[in-house]
């Protein structure tokens, strides 16, 4: 059974760096093919594609978010890290993981979210 | 970042059948067969109802189907069920690693 869960801070600071683990199980992110993505969903608002990190350790990123986001694999082997730098209250936002497989760009498992709140 | 556009919302008594679009363009819906459409209950992950277009995972009842014509793709529930009462999104893939996915904008079905 393959599962995702997101953790982190519930309230962050504006220019604060956000950083949140998504601890998942039931999958390699070492069998090629498989890629740990992350989606953001304002309140209200519709879901954002946010970056991604494949089996290769290859990361990428939407355009507009790059020069403050980071994908990286955790210490432990089954967790996949994001960093967002200099956050403002315009991230407020329900984060998500999920899973996908490049042959078929199916994101086939989610985590149920965790909502950052960006506020002073 | 423009989503695909969906009907806000979208209702049926129980038995009946809903149907749900979910509008792109030839970049994305229209180019590619990779559409996928999810439902999520309140605080629950996304789950995976159809994918390719008209595609059901293992254990999804197939009282939900898929389609696509043109630039915009549809979810039909049939039979619908108090258990069908959920938010309902689709994705399309743009086949760009600069944006991979493109998310639909959210339909909130009622069962009456």
């Amino acid at each position: 059974q393959v599962t995702l869960r997101e953790s982190g801070p519930a309230l962050v600071k504006p220019t604060q760096t956000l950083t949140l683990t998504c601890t998942f199980s039931g999958f390699s992110l070492t069998s090629a093919g498989m890629c740990v993505t992350w989606i953001r969903q304002p309140p209200g608002k519709a879901l954002e594609w946010l970056g991604y990190i494949d089996w290769d350790d290859a990361k990428h990123y939407t355009p507009s978010l790059k020069t403050r986001l980071s994908i990286s694999k955790g210490s432990s082997e089954n967790q996949v890290v994001l960093t967002m730098t200099n956050m403002d209250h315009v991230d407020t936002a329900t984060y998500y993981c999920a899973r996908f497989d490049y042959s078929d760009y199916v994101i086939d498992q989610w985590g149920q979210g965790t909502l950052v709140t960006v506020s002073s | 970042q423009s989503a695909l556009t969906q009907p806000p919302s979208a209702s049926g008594s129980p038995g009946q059948s809903v149907t749900i679009s979910c509008t792109g363009t030839s970049s994305d819906v229209g180019q590619y067969n990779f559409v996928s459409w999810y439902q999520q209950h309140p605080g629950k992950a996304p789950k995976l109802i159809i994918s390719e277009v008209n595609k059901r995972p293992s254990g999804v009842p197939d009282r939900f189907s898929g389609s696509k014509s043109g630039n915009t793709a549809s979810l039909t529930v049939s039979g619908l069920q108090a258990e069908d009462e959920a938010e309902y999104f689709c994705v399309s893939s743009t086949g760009s690693n600069r944006r991979p996915f493109v998310f639909g904008s959210g339909t909130n079905v009622t069962v009456l």
